[in-house]
């Protein structure tokens, strides 16, 4: 199985901040790389799909990049409603597998 | 719009058995991969099954596998997880999710549903 590392796993800003989230996998992937955003108690919303193409309705302050084994998924001007945590994905190979997750907190 | 509806969750004994569905509405069902995914408390998502458009084929992890089966009734636009010697491990909130490829491979997961619990316990 291809194994997601995300990092960091927390960390605290403020809104307007720019915020950079890395998700780096155990093999290439080649554009298999997707992102994904979940509140508490909620379930997860799709984000980025293809390394840096923004789902419809997407907000354009969020945008990803990389390539080969490592991809980031940067938020530019932290928004209230962007406090939660971000999953990266591969569906490059079977099993599906997501990152341990990334959760975004209020300074 | 885009609707997937959870049900079937549950508290259940080790070792017992429950099915769940997924309920789709406001898409054409029978043109799109779906899949299972989990989410043990306070934990991350893990894929758990997938079933191709028209579910000629289903995969599902190496974790459930030889337990739980996955399988879709596209005349009545739901999927299903029939899960059976569940264990402790197997507690978690269980999600349906839509992807645009028909396969387990080379899509994303662009709807999800509400998530229904499954809790395992004596």
């Amino acid at each position: 199985d291809i194994q997601m590392t995300q990092s960091p796993t927390s960390l605290t800003a403020s809104v307007g901040d720019r915020v950079t989230i890395t998700c780096r996998t155990s093999q290439g992937i080649g554009t298999y790389l997707n992102w994904y955003q979940q509140k508490p108690g909620r379930a997860p919303k799709f984000l980025i799909y293809s390394i840096s193409r923004l789902e419809d309705g997407v907000a354009s302050r969020f945008g990803g990049s990389g390539s080969g084994t490592e991809f980031t998924l940067t938020i530019s001007g932290l928004q209230p409603e962007d406090f939660a945590t971000y999953y990266c994905q591969q569906t490059y190979s079977s099993p599906p597998t997501f990152g341990g997750g990334t959760k975004v907190e209020i300074k | 719009q885009v609707q997937l509806v959870e049900s079937g969750g549950g508290v259940v004994q080790p070792g017992k058995s429950l099915r769940v569905s997924c309920a789709a509405s406001g898409f054409k069902f029978n043109y799109y991969g779906m899949h299972w995914v989990r989410q043990a408390p306070g934990k991350g998502l893990e894929w758990v099954a997938a079933v191709w458009h028209d579910g000629s084929k289903n995969e599902v992890a190496d974790s459930v596998t030889g337990r739980f089966t996955v399988s879709r009734d596209n005349s009545k636009d739901t999927m299903y997880l029939e899960m059976h010697s569940l264990r402790v491990e197997d507690t978690a909130v269980y999600y349906c999710a839509r992807d645009p490829r028909g396969s387990s491979t080379g899509g994303f997961f662009d709807h999800w549903g509400q998530g229904t619990l499954v809790t395992v316990s004596s």
